[in-house]
C-alpha cells in the first residue's frame, strides 16, 4: 500500500524550515527518503531502520515513529539546492519499495 | 565504479511499435527494479527481478509489458504495441540486497514518447 505524504507542495524562502510527513496504514519496518530534481533520477537521502531513530545529513534530518507508522523529514535553513520533489519509500511484503506521491519543494531566493 | 546505466535516454515510438528499455545495474547488485513515472506524478513500482527470476511483477500491466534479467547482460523492459498512455519516464534501480535495509541506486531513466 502506498504511503501518504503531506504536504503535496511547499514554497519556501531561503533560510526557512520545512517538515515533510510520510505515513502508512501498515506497520513500518524501515523508511527511505529520496530527492528528485526536475528531469533527473531520484537520489537517496537516508534510511531509518528502527523506531525512534533519527538521522541527519547536513541540515536535512529525519525521524521515524514506528508506533505511529510515520516518518518526518526536516529541512532546516533551506537552501536553493534543496528544491525538488521528496519521496518517502517503504518496503512491503513483496520486498520492493513503494513510494509516496511526493512533496514538491520550491525554495526561492 | 559506474552507476546504474539505462539506455536509451530518450526513445520515440509510433503507436503499435515495440519499445525495449535496457538497464545495467551497478556492479555487484543482483536486485533490479523498474518504476514508471508520469509527468508531475510519483514513482509507480512495476517489477522486481533478480538474476533470471521475476520476484514480483504486481505493478506491471498484464498485457503488452514484460521484463527479464538474464544471467548475462542487462535487464530489459519490453513494451509491445505501445499506446500514447505508455509515454512516461521509466526508471531502473538496483540494490545489493533486500531494499528494506539497502538504499536503491537509480539510473537516469528512459523517457518514452509515443506519437
Amino acid at each position: 500500500q502506498q504511503p501518504v505524504q503531506s504536504p503535496q507542495a511547499v514554497i519556501l524562502r531561503e533560510g526557512e524550515d520545512a517538515v515533510i510527513n510520510c505515513s502508512s496504514s501498515k506497520a513500518l519496518y524501515s523508511v527511505h527518503w529520496y530527492r528528485q530534481k526536475h528531469g533527473e533520477a531520484p537520489v537517496f537521502l537516508m534510511i531509518l531502520l528502527k523506531g525512534g531513530e533519527q538521522k541527519g545529513h547536513d541540515k536535512i534530518s529525519a525521524s521515524f515513529n514506528e508506533k505511529k507508522q510515520q516518518s518526518s523529514l526536516y529541512l532546516t535553513a533551506s537552501q536553493l539546492s534543496y528544491s525538488g520533489t521528496y519521496f518517502c519509500g517503504v518496503p512491503n511484503a513483496g520486498n520492493m519499495l513503494t513510494f509516496g506521491g511526493g512533496t514538491r519543494l520550491m525554495v526561492k531566493p | 565504479n559506474a552507476g546504474v546505466m539505462q539506455n536509451p535516454r530518450h526513445l520515440v515510438r509510433r503507436r503499435g511499435q515495440e519499445a525495449r528499455l535496457r538497464c545495467s545495474p551497478m556492479k555487484g547488485h543482483s536486485h533490479v527494479y523498474w518504476y514508471r513515472q508520469l509527468p508531475e506524478e510519483g514513482l509507480k513500482f512495476m517489477v522486481y527481478l533478480q538474476k533470471e527470476n521475476i520476484i514480483d511483477e504486481s505493478g506491471m500491466p498484464k498485457e503488452r509489458f514484460s521484463a527479464e534479467f538474464p544471467k548475462e547482460g542487462p535487464s530489459i523492459l519490453r513494451i509491445q504495441q505501445v499506446v500514447r498512455g505508455d509515454s512516461a519516464a521509466y526508471f531502473c534501480a538496483s540494490s545489493p540486497a533486500w531494499p528494506g535495509e539497502e538504499k536503491l541506486f537509480f539510473g537516469s531513466g528512459t523517457q518514452l514518447s509515443v506519437l
